[in-house]
């Protein structure tokens, strides 16, 4: 089966610097996606990660360890427009039927930035 | 289309009813995902399609769940005898080729049934 864990909520200062982790167990893993989603609204493609290390996007950036089955979204100079949910989802390869490439989203961290 | 679209927005049914939720994905993208959301929480893969055909099934909660999908295009999620534990939004995903992990997704349906 697939599982990721990731925190409910977090809560950061306009400015800062927030880190949200992911830890996952996922057979057949071949990445790690985030995705943002505003109150209401539909998910948005964040950063992808494929092989271990920082993939830096603007204010955004995402890590990989492959080994410790672990990533996280960094972001900086956070902005009001950052309160949103953020989900992590693993790029994994089903066996299932005539096989596929699935992505399993976690449960999503809810990041309040406030003044 | 410049996006994905999906009718419609919302749906108010009755318990026992059936509903046709349809999704029009990105022209081009080969891959369609179908993803049930219950208020606050994460996204449910419900069933996956590349072209016509729909390699994975298994997300599908009941056999009161069918989808299909035409022309390598327009997908259509139908419930049938609908319960109320089935009132979520359900979204509808499109990619193009194997970018599995980039998914450009439609604004969704509220479906809540009564």
């Amino acid at each position: 089966g697939q599982s990721l864990e990731q925190p409910s909520e977090v809560t950061a200062v306009e400015g800062a610097i927030v880190q949200i982790n992911c830890t996952y167990q996922t057979s057949g893993f071949y990445g790690l996606s985030w995705y943002q989603q505003h109150d209401g609204g539909a998910p948005t493609f964040l950063s992808y990660n494929a092989l271990d290390g920082l993939e830096e996007t603007g204010r955004f950036s995402s890590f990989l360890s492959r080994s410790d089955s672990y990533g996280y979204l960094l972001l900086q100079e956070l902005q009001m427009k950052d309160s949103a949910s953020y989900f992590c989802a693993c790029e994994w390869h089903s066996y299932s039927g005539a096989g596929s490439y699935q992505l399993t989203f976690g449960k999503g961290t809810k990041l309040s930035v406030i003044p | 289309g410049a996006g994905v679209s999906q009718s419609p927005s919302n749906k108010v049914t009755e318990k026992g009813k059936d509903v046709e939720l349809r999704c029009d994905p990105i022209s081009g993208h080969t891959a369609l995902y179908w993803y049930r959301q219950s208020l606050g929480q994460g996204l449910e893969f419900l069933i996956y399609f590349q072209g016509n055909s729909a390699p994975d099934k298994s997300g599908l909660p009941s056999d009161r769940f069918s989808a299909e999908r035409t022309g390598g295009s327009v997908s259509t999620l139908t419930i049938q005898r609908t319960q109320q534990e089935d009132s979520a939004v359900y979204l509808c995903a499109s990619s193009g080729g194997l970018a599995v992990w980039e998914q450009y997704f439609g604004p969704g349906t509220r479906l809540t049934v009564t």
